[in-house]
């Protein structure tokens, strides 16, 4: 069935260090690839998304490249701030589909 | 426009209690979604309406869930009786185009003692 599977967390930056956060995923055809975002206190915000192959989404100095050769999705980041702080959600859903499938989440602290 | 609400924000139960969870989707949004984050583990999908049908339910794990949603406008999700295993943030979600138009709420942490 389908899934997806991100890195472990928690990951610990420095401000201004890059980041990067692995995704990979399992799905028959081609679905539609996602970023979510949820920072403290509030609900799941749509980062950036990314509907086929080779697409590059973008959104607030992130990206990620889908990447259909190796099933891959994973978020970059060149120069992380304190207000990146959050837990990242990496999700796919099919483009016939109703439902997100999600990641595990990788919590991301930024220290000053 | 206001967002998805859900409430409450928190709750903690005892084990075997009953427990509701309300959300209220967007104006005029006819798909509503729930999901469920255990600790730690990925967000899953729970169930989805449209308007007050039950277009896929296949996510909720057990017949002590029940989501009701009263004239397609708002949803509730009881849980009866609660176990420890059921702890964790509900999410809920609303959309008009499927999964390209999602809005979620903050979610309500639960936690069964």
């Amino acid at each position: 069935g389908d899934s997806v599977t991100q890195m472990e967390g928690p990951v610990t930056l420095s401000e201004e260090a890059f980041l990067t956060i692995n995704c990979t995923y399992t799905a028959t055809g081609y679905p539609s690839l996602f970023w979510y975002v949820q920072y403290p206190g509030e609900g799941l915000q749509l980062l950036l998304k990314a509907t086929k192959a080779d697409d590059k989404g973008s959104n607030k100095g992130f990206e990620a490249t889908y990447r259909k050769e190796t099933t891959s999705f994973h978020l970059e980041k060149g120069s992380v701030q304190v207000s990146d702080s959050a837990v990242y959600f990496c999700a796919l859903s099919r483009n016939t589909g109703n439902q997100f499938y999600f990641g595990t989440g990788t919590s991301l602290t930024v220290i000053p | 426009e206001a967002g998805v609400t859900q409430f409450p924000s928190h709750s903690v139960i005892e084990k075997g209690q009953t427990v509701t969870l309300r959300c209220d989707p967007i104006s005029g949004h006819d798909n509503l979604y729930w999901y469920r984050r255990v600790m730690g583990k990925e967000i899953k999908f729970l169930l989805h309406f449209v308007k007050e049908s039950k277009q896929d339910e296949s996510g909720m794990p057990n017949n002590r869930f029940l989501a009701e949603r009263t004239g397609g406008t708002y949803s509730t999700l009881k849980v009866q009786p609660a176990e420890l295993e059921d702890s964790g943030v509900y999410f809920c979600a609303s959309s008009q185009v499927r999964v390209t138009g999602y809005t979620f709420g903050s979610g309500t942490r639960l936690t069964v003692v």
